[in-house]
C-alpha cells in the first residue's frame, strides 16, 4: 500500500517562500501522476498543482499560477511544491495524492500571516 | 476554475439510505465520471469510490456510486454513526486539465 508523508508546512510571512515535501514508501512515484490539494480552515477541497508521471505534464491552479512550482525527485521518491509570493490566502492544509486521488497523506499546515 | 455542485448538507436517520448528489458538464463528470471521497474531522479525504462505481479495496459495499450524463450520485446504504463526514466529489476536467472538487456535503446522521 502506498504511504505519502507531507513535510514543510509553517508560519510565514505574506511575500514568503516555502517548500513543501511529500515523501512515499510502497511505490514509485514516477510510476503515477502526483498532485497537491489543499484545504483552507474550515473550507472544502481545492486542487492546486499536478505533475504526470513522465513529467510531460504540470497544471496549476489560476490561484496560484506563476507562483507555485510541482516537481518530482524520482531517486528520494519524493514531491516538492515551492511556493513563493505566498498570500494570506494561500493558508490551508496542503495534502499530496496520487494519480486518481486513491491515496492522501495526513496533510501539512501552512500558515501566511505577518 | 469552476467546481462541481454538491448540496451543502444532508440529514437521514440512522439506518436510512441518503443519496448525495454532484453536478458538472460534459468536460468532467460527464467524460471522465467522478470519484467520492469521505473526510472526517481532522483528517485527510478517503477514496470511496472512482470511475462512477469503483470501489478500493476496504470499501463497505453500502457505499455505492452511479453517474447520469453529467450527475454522479452517491447512495449510502443502512446509515451509521461513523458515517457522519463531509463528502466530496471530484472530476479531471478535460478542458482545464486539472481535478475540480465540489463544494462538499455534510452528512448527518440523525
Amino acid at each position: 500500500e502506498v504511504q505519502l508523508v507531507e513535510s514543510g508546512g509553517d508560519l510565514v510571512q505574506p511575500g514568503g517562500s516555502l517548500r513543501l515535501s511529500c515523501a512515499a514508501s510502497g511505490s514509485t512515484l514516477s510510476s503515477n501522476w502526483m498532485h497537491w490539494v489543499r484545504q483552507a480552515p474550515g473550507k472544502g477541497l481545492v486542487w492546486v498543482s499536478g505533475l504526470a508521471r513522465d513529467g510531460s505534464f504540470t497544471g496549476s491552479a489560476d490561484s496560484v499560477m506563476g507562483r507555485f512550482t510541482i516537481s518530482r525527485d524520482n531517486v528520494k521518491n519524493t514531491v516538492y511544491l515551492q511556493m513563493n509570493s505566498l498570500r494570506a490566502e494561500d493558508t490551508a492544509v496542503y495534502y499530496c495524492a496520487t494519480g486518481s486521488l486513491d491515496y492522501w497523506g495526513q496533510g501539512t499546515l501552512v500558515t501566511v500571516s505577518s | 476554475q469552476a467546481g462541481l455542485t454538491q448540496p451543502p448538507s444532508v440529514s437521514k436517520g440512522l439506518r436510512q439510505t441518503a443519496t448525495l448528489t454532484c453536478t458538472g458538464n460534459s468536460k468532467n463528470v460527464g467524460n471522465q465520471g467522478a470519484v467520492w471521497l469521505q473526510q472526517h474531522q481532522g483528517h485527510p479525504p478517503k477514496l470511496l469510490s472512482y470511475r462512477d462505481n469503483n470501489r478500493p479495496s476496504g470499501i463497505s459495499e453500502r457505499f455505492s456510486a452511479s453517474r447520469s450524463g453529467n450527475t454522479a450520485s452517491l447512495t449510502i446504504t443502512g446509515l451509521q454513526p461513523e458515517d457522519e463526514a463531509d463528502y466530496y466529489c471530484s472530476a479531471w476536467d478535460s478542458s482545464l486539465n486539472a481535478w475540480v472538487f465540489g463544494g462538499g456535503t455534510k452528512l448527518t446522521v440523525l
